[in-house]
């Protein structure tokens, strides 16, 4: 079974950093570009990230540029994505998927929160 | 900065015809930007009806289907059920390899 599983949020100040993880099962890792996308509450979707594979091409979304960071580890099927300088706008859901096509974001898992607050 | 815009909210009637739109504010959406639209119902995770523009995904049925209208990507649901009452994101590719989701359009049916 094709699984992703999101990790490592949590309540964090604004200003804080976060690393997210996302553990990768049941398909060869290594040959997917993958993605992460947020969801504040009750709001929409917002693209954060991508990277390929290998780590050739990256991409942020304007507003999480110069603070986030994405990263891979092929070997061990996990995706990252390292947060810094956090705002309270950043508070959202997380979601790792896999880019099965271009646009075509599957699985998702069922994501990690992230929370920033005094 | 580049903005997807998508209608708010959407109403339709049992059995009616709906199109949500997905259009560019830097320009006309084509093929190109390989739209998506996923659906998405509260407290669940988005799933994908249609890539590429026009291709419905495995297990979606045909009463969706994905077009370009004019300068926008477009959404069409015939014969309009009670389940498909929820939220609609279209996903567009920037070509830079980045991505932008459109705001949703929630859709009621009654």
């Amino acid at each position: 079974e094709v699984q992703l599983v999101e990790y490592g949020g949590g309540l964090v100040k604004p200003g804080g950093s976060l690393r997210l993880s996302c553990a990768a099962s049941g398909f060869s890792f290594s040959t997917y570009t993958m993605n992460w996308v947020r969801q504040a509450p009750g709001k929409g979707l917002e693209w954060v990230s991508s990277i390929s594979s290998p780590s050739t091409y990256i991409n942020y979304a304007d507003s999480v540029k110069g603070r986030f960071t994405i990263s891979r580890d092929n070997a061990k099927n996990s995706l990252f994505l390292h947060m810094n300088s956090l705002r309270a706008d950043d508070t959202a859901v997380y979601y790792c998927v896999r880019e099965i096509r271009r646009g075509w974001f599957d699985p998702w898992g069922q994501g990690t929160q992230v929370t920033v607050s005094s | 900065q580049t903005v997807v815009t998508q209608e708010p909210s959407f109403s339709v009637s049992p059995g009616g015809t709906v199109t949500l739109t997905c259009g560019l504010n830097s320009g006309a959406v084509s093929t190109s930007h390989y739209p998506t639209w996923y659906q998405q119902t509260p407290g669940q995770a988005p799933r994908i009806i249609v890539y590429s523009t026009d291709t419905r995904s495995s297990g979606v049925s045909d009463r969706f289907s994905g077009s370009i209208l004019g300068n926008k990507a477009a959404l069409t649901i015939t014969g309009a059920q009670a389940d498909d009452e929820c939220s609609y994101y279209c996903l567009l590719h920037m070509g830079s390899g980045a991505y932008v989701f459109g705001g949703g359009t929630r859709l009621t049916v009654l």
